[in-house]
């Protein structure tokens, strides 16, 4: 049972333009949610989070957008760059100190 | 900037041999997990350690797998014996306990093939 799903396994996208990474999850006791960014050979890097209590939470270029009736999240890279291509993790948890239960994963790339 | 430490990197090993993999948390990093990420999927969580205690293991296959924490610094995955299925990357995160962030800081990760 996927409680977590990212459906597009990959994006392609231009540099300079928006990306838009979604995620949808099933687990209605998820308070907190996370981004991951993984380059090859290496281990999962945080990128962004939010908790169940907001519904957008920005840091640079990357915002993070919650719907909570929906049980739907999305990443916005706004503008993309080359080095931003990488595999994006949604991640989220039930409670602090508890697990993280990950998404499938999207592969991003941007194209120069 | 203080990283969680993984070795080896890589391992080969064939199969119904014995395998281990070891983590350094971050330093004061009370949580410690080890995750499992085969090809195409997220990572899944096989065992979460606080301190020295186990506090979930409930997708560690114990037939196989052991994970321990003796001095509730750094920990020690083993398969035995390892299986093809097994061929995967083991990833080692930590957290600090107190922040608020729920962020879990990753390792590099050890990369194994069972042939």
């Amino acid at each position: 049972d996927q409680q977590v799903k990212q459906n597009s396994p990959s994006l392609s996208v231009q540099e300079g333009r928006i990306s838009i990474l979604n995620c949808d999850y099933t687990n209605s006791m998820f308070d907190y949610f996370l981004w991951y960014k993984k380059y090859p050979a290496e281990g999962p890097t945080f990128l962004i989070s939010i908790s169940s209590i907001k519904d957008k939470n920005e840091d640079g270029r990357f915002t993070v957008f919650l719907n909570k009736s929906a049980k739907h999240l999305s990443l916005h890279i706004v503008p993309s760059q080359p080095g931003d291509s990488a595999v994006y993790f949604c991640a989220a948890s039930a409670g602090y100190g508890n697990k993280l239960v990950f998404g499938a994963g999207t592969i991003l790339r941007v194209k120069s | 900037e203080a990283e969680v430490a993984q070795s080896p990197r890589y391992k080969i090993t064939e199969k119904s041999q014995a395998v281990a993999f070891w983590c350094d948390p971050i330093s004061g990093h009370a949580t410690l997990y080890w995750y499992r990420q085969i090809l195409g999927q997220g990572p899944e969580l096989l065992v979460q350690f606080q301190d020295e205690s186990v506090v979930d293991d409930s997708q560690l296959p114990k037939d196989r797998f052991s994970a321990e924490r003796l001095k509730g610094v750094d920990s020690t995955l083993k398969i035995q014996p390892a299986e093809l299925g097994d061929s995967a990357m083991y990833l080692c995160a930590s957290s600090f306990e107190g922040q608020a962030s729920y962020e879990q800081y990753f390792g590099p990760g050890t990369r194994l093939t069972v042939t």
